[in-house]
């Protein structure tokens, strides 16, 4: 009963370099949700995806980053032209339907360092 | 003012102490609320989910909310080295949007055995 699986675990990238963040939910989870962990900060809301949908990106700088979902295949979290401020630890969580009675569960994390 | 105001410590206990961790927030349309235990490098773990206030047990820990105060409370009894983490609050309207959680900025515990 593998949970959420994000890879890679760490990642570096140069300054505008693309970052590509993987997420796999956990078996039976259809709703996936992003959130990013600046040093000394609280998780924020990204974006939240459904197969094939972006429900809410209301999280997401307007320039570089974008998310998708597709019908086969893990989410992917992808920052173009990354630059320092992108330093961060990114997590991915997926939940069912009934995120009220179980709440999210989370991944492990992409920890994104930009040289 | 943030929605979300956490103290993040560190806050250090001896092996066996009552833990007592707080959250305060100014939002009056929260009404889940949620605490995470993160571990050093790890993504966080949900611990305590309740929504209605007063206490709710499970184990060691008890989750108190009371919504009069905008104020949430964690508490870990017969606390253990393996507590050692950050805990975070997290929080979330009902309704439209209830999937897109506010968390505090977390408080990182050691117990020193």
């Amino acid at each position: 009963n593998a949970g959420v699986m994000q890879n890679p675990r760490h990642l570096v990238r140069r300054r505008g370099q693309e970052a590509r963040l993987r997420c796999s939910p956990m078996k039976g989870h259809s709703h996936v949700y992003w959130y990013r962990q600046l040093p000394e900060e609280g998780l924020k809301f990204m974006v939240y995806l459904q197969k094939e949908n972006i429900i809410d990106e209301s999280g997401m700088p307007k320039e570089r980053f974008s998310a998708e979902f597709p019908k086969e295949g893990p989410s992917i979290l992808r920052i173009q032209q990354v630059v320092r401020g992108d330093s961060a630890a990114y997590f991915c969580a997926s939940s069912s339907d009934r995120l009220r009675d179980y709440g999210y569960t989370f991944g492990s994390g992409t920890r994104l360092t930009v040289v | 003012q943030k929605e979300v105001e956490q103290d993040p410590g560190p806050l250090s206990v001896p092996e066996g102490a009552i833990v007592s961790l707080n959250c305060t927030y100014s939002n009056s349309a929260f009404q889940y609320f949620m605490w995470y235990r993160q571990y050093s490098r790890k993504g966080p773990e949900l611990l305590m989910y309740t929504y209605s206030s007063g206490n709710k047990e499970d184990g060691r820990f008890t989750a108190q909310v009371d919504k009069s105060s905008k104020y949430i409370s964690l508490f870990i009894r017969d606390s253990q080295p393996s507590d050692s983490a950050t805990y975070l609050c997290a929080m979330t309207a009902s309704g439209a949007g209830s999937y897109q959680l506010t968390f505090g900025k977390g408080t990182k515990l050691s117990v020193i055995p």
